[in-house]
């Protein structure tokens, strides 16, 4: 069974750092790309950065509101993604997905998500 | 960036059919912004209904297909039923980067 498990959310300062976690298990993790999205509160929703497989140079995009700030990263040897936030401000106030991606063999799963809240 | 742009809302009367489309602010959408469709459910987290213009998953309903139409990406939903109440978002890839619509809300009613 395919599982996504978010977490590092939770309350931080603006200006503030916050690295989330996506660890990953059954399927086969270093193959696939890593997607995240955001949701603010009552809100659409936001792609926010991926990462490519090893295979695929390990190559990342990310969305325009988070460019410069964000970095996504993983660790195979691990099965696990992370999303380093950085210069966070009430804006990036959001839930936070995980999602894999992999279209050669119909992969394409959600996490549960990991709230983050930017205020004072 | 792009902008990319859906109906805000839609009302489909149980067993009707319904055209949901997603637009560019680039211009048409093409097989090459392989277009994606997510339904989400109140408190839960979205699922890939639709990837690569019109390809399902296993677990994507018989009654939604996914299509090029007008210079947009369509889900039509043909036979709806009460269940398929819910938001829907699309999704378009530009040179790497990914933009979502600012999704549908679908009524059945």
């Amino acid at each position: 069974e395919v599982q996504l498990v978010e977490s590092g959310g939770g309350l931080i300062q603006p200006g503030g750092s916050l690295k989330l976690s996506c660890a990953a298990s059954g399927f086969t993790f270093s193959g696939s790309a890593m997607h995240w999205v955001r949701q603010a509160s009552g809100k659409g929703l936001e792609w926010v950065g991926r990462v490519t497989s090893k295979a695929d140079n390990l190559a990342p995009a990310y969305g325009a509101s988070v460019r410069g700030r964000f970095i996504v990263s993983r660790d195979d040897s691990r099965n696990t993604a992370y999303l380093h936030m950085n210069s966070l401000t009430s804006e990036d106030t959001a839930v936070y997905y995980c999602r894999v991606e992999e279209v050669a063999v119909r992969l394409d799963y959600w996490g549960r998500g990991t709230p983050v809240t930017v205020a004072s | 960036q792009a902008v990319v742009t859906q109906e805000p809302s839609l009302t489909v009367s149980p067993g009707g059919t319904v055209t949901l489309t997603c637009g560019s602010s680039t211009g048409a959408v093409t097989s090459g912004h392989y277009p994606y469709w997510f339904q989400q459910k109140p408190g839960q987290a979205p699922r890939t209904l639709i990837f690569d213009t019109r390809n399902k998953h296993f677990w994507t309903p018989a009654r939604f297909s996914g299509s090029l139409l007008g210079g947009k990406a369509a889900l039509t939903l043909s036979g709806a039923q009460p269940e398929d109440e819910a938001e829907y978002y699309c999704l378009l890839y530009y040179s790497g980067a990914r933009v979502f619509g600012g999704g549908t809300r679908l009524t059945v009613l």
